[in-house]
């Protein structure tokens, strides 16, 4: 089963921020989160992976809290081209990704 | 350069037929990984090899099912008799090393319908 929680659709409008949460109380120290995205028809792709501090690449920022129980997945400028469903996942060794049912995420026009 | 392949894109077999999904990994990925997908859902983890060796089978659903990656290279899942709740996408994907935490480059996936 999936460790992690989020909401099952958000709306965003194009060239705003699109923040979407995600809950993972049981995670454990040396367990890192991961997104991913989806978009119709392709396979996930990877955006980007935290353990304690917040990250930032050229797709994204995440933030982790300080207690690590919850993270926030933040792109900045939504495009029509972001619409997807996104993957909160705690990394399980072993390598295996668990994908949860994700997030559903339209930006409209 | 290249990036995971798998082939057919699309796959439609009667029930009780056996079927062959191949992926190609990127030149070099040590880590390889199956997935499935049905309608609506997420992936679910099949099985994963390492080079050659299948390190991990855990997901495979039913002894229907058999993967291999004979020379640590291509891959590929074989599902003996297939059944209607077989249709499903399924997914390769690959990591460049052994470590539990790179990032997984996946393919466009295989859609098998069963009839």
């Amino acid at each position: 089963d999936a460790k992690t929680t989020q909401p099952p659709s958000m709306d965003c409008a194009e060239g705003r921020a699109a923040n979407l949460p995600c809950n993972h109380s049981t995670i454990s120290g040396n367990e890192y989160v991961y997104w991913y995205r989806q978009i119709h028809s392709q396979g996930p792709q990877y955006i980007i992976h935290g353990l304690k501090n917040n990250e930032t690449n050229e797709m994204a920022s995440l933030i982790i809290t300080e207690d690590r129980k919850s993270s926030t997945l933040i792109l900045p400028h939504a495009t029509l081209r972001d619409t997807a469903v996104y993957y909160c996942i705690v990394y399980n060794q072993g390598g295996k990704l668990i994908f949860g049912q994700g997030t559903e995420l339209s930006v409209k026009p | 350069g290249a990036g995971v392949s798998q082939s057919p894109r699309y796959k439609v077999a009667k029930r009780g037929q056996d079927v062959a999904l191949r992926c190609d990994p990127i030149s070099g990925h040590v880590s390889l990984f199956w997935y499935q997908q049905a309608l609506g859902q997420g992936p679910e983890f099949l099985t994963y090899f390492q080079n050659e060796a299948q390190l991990d089978k855990s997901g495979l659903p039913s002894d229907r099912f058999f993967a291999e990656r004979p020379e640590g290279s291509v891959s590929t899942l074989k599902i003996q008799r297939t059944q209607q709740e077989d249709s499903a996408v399924y997914l390769c994907a690959s990591s460049s090393s052994g470590s539990s935490y790179n990032e997984q480059f996946f393919g466009p996936g295989t859609r098998l319908t069963v009839l």
